[in-house]
């Protein structure tokens, strides 16, 4: 069985903040790929990253990195120097091979000014 | 273009009435899907097509009929709908079927049933 567990269901910080959102995973596949999505207000899923299950290289892309971790099954995102255009509802999910995406739950990150 | 169209983007009806979502991409992905989102709650899987084939119905009430003209469009027809049907409905696509396509989702269409 496939799960993703976002055990944060709302975090809030102060604009400039680090702040580190969780994900933890459980799958019996061996190849497999994780993605965190960014669900604004508007409602649009907003693409933010893409691992596959062979790759634990850390990932970072201006102020957000990733933190992919096999042996803790986690894969962790940080957005270091929030700002208020942060806050949105953040999504971990999992693939196989299939067309289906396992969703955690979400993480609500509010950024306050 | 990178974008995922979703008509239209409110929608209020009746339990009786008949009504259509409509979705359009022009990325050239052959594969496209329909999510059902209630509030707080992760997007769930309704339905995909694949190359313009239903491959996965996620044992949705046949209330919810989905349609797949062409590579570009996808539609859900909505007949008999109950105030639990309640939600933002979205559509993604991806290039391929592969599990390493990253999908593309539309804004959604948010469906209130009354």
């Amino acid at each position: 069985a496939q799960k993703v567990t976002q055990a944060q269901t709302e975090i809030s910080v102060v604009e400039k903040e680090d702040v580190t959102l969780d994900c933890v995973y459980e799958t019996r596949d061996t190849t497999y790929y994780l993605f965190w999505y960014k669900q604004p207000p508007s409602g649009e899923l907003v693409f933010l990253i893409r691992r596959n299950s062979f790759d634990e290289q850390n990932e970072i892309s201006g102020r957000y990195s990733w933190n992919f971790q096999k042996s803790t099954s986690s894969f962790n995102f940080t957005i270091t120097a929030s700002q208020v255009v942060d806050s949105a509802v953040y999504f971990c999910a999992l693939r196989r091979n299939f067309n289906k995406f396992y969703f955690g739950s979400g993480t609500k990150l509010n950024v306050k000014p | 273009d990178t974008e995922v169209t979703q008509t239209p983007k409110h929608l209020v009806m009746g339990m009786t009435n008949k009504k259509s979502l409509k979705c359009e991409q022009h990325m050239g992905h052959r594969a496209m899907y329909w999510y059902k989102q209630k509030a707080k709650k992760p997007p769930e899987l309704m339905f995909v097509y694949s190359y313009e084939k239903l491959s996965i119905n996620e044992s949705v009430p046949s209330r919810f009929s989905p349609e797949c003209p062409n590579s570009s469009l996808l539609n859900l027809h909505l007949h008999a709908l109950q105030p639990e049907d309640s939600a933002l409905y979205l559509c993604a696509s991806s290039q391929g079927g592969g599990a390493w396509t990253e999908a593309f989702f539309g804004q959604g269409t948010r469906l209130t049933v009354v």
